[in-house]
């Protein structure tokens, strides 16, 4: 069974530019969330979708946006990058309460 | 405010010793308390779990004591093996709905099985 997939696995950016990352939930799945993990710490609660529904959102700037589509995927967006946005993003995705994470998409700031 | 606080922050045990790794949370409404499990380059995965209506859950090797009036738990690997060694975060959350949507996570314990 395909897990939660996550894309780009890694990719470089420069302070200013935008960002957007993708998730496909596992099948089934119709809640997505998003958290950020910087390195050495535990990952922190961006934004939860669920039926195409922001359900929560953790205490990031407005800088961060996100969206969830018919099919259930998601995107999260980042603009105006900072070098303090360098991080893994993480997506799970979740059905009966618990999370199933991806792999994440390792973001550089440089 | 950090509501999990983990410990210790690293560990090392010998092949076939016991791991014991502790959480405290503050948020009194937390009613869902997992472990996740993290190895270099990849996402968390889930562990165990348990809610606050019983005081330990045991799934192979991995059990979760869980202490309500102190607001502590804890995670015990026993004859932890090398293939143990990743980063382990506890978390809590807030049932909403039978949906626990928002974790908040430790800082995580780094622990190192030798063989």
């Amino acid at each position: 069974d395909a897990g939660v997939t996550q894309s780009p696995t890694h990719l470089i950016k420069t302070r200013g530019q935008q960002v957007t990352l993708r998730c496909s939930p596992i099948s089934g799945h119709k809640s997505v969330s998003w958290y950020q993990q910087v390195l050495g710490q535990g990952p922190q609660f961006i934004f939860q979708y669920y039926e195409k529904e922001e359900r929560g959102r953790g205490n990031f700037p407005d800088r961060f946006s996100a969206r969830q589509f018919p099919n259930y995927s998601s995107e999260l967006n980042v603009n105006a990058l900072l070098l303090g946005d360098s991080a893994l993003y993480l997506c799970a995705s979740s059905f009966s309460g618990e999370l199933f994470f991806g792999e994440g998409s390792r973001l550089t700031v440089l | 405010q950090q509501q999990v606080k983990q410990s210790p922050q690293s560990l090392i045990v010998q092949k076939g010793g016991i791991s014991i790794i502790n959480c405290a949370y503050e948020n009194t409404a937390f009613d869902y308390f997992p472990w996740y499990q993290q190895f270099p380059g990849k996402g968390p995965a889930l562990l165990i779990a348990i809610r606050p209506d019983v005081s330990e859950k045991k799934e192979g090797r991995f059990t979760i004591s869980f202490n309500k009036s102190a607001k502590q738990f804890s995670l015990h690997i026993m004859d932890s093996q090398p293939g143990d060694s990743a980063t382990y975060f506890c978390a809590a959350s807030k049932d909403r709905g039978g949906s626990n949507y928002k974790l908040t996570f430790g800082k995580g314990t780094l622990l190192t099985v030798n063989p």
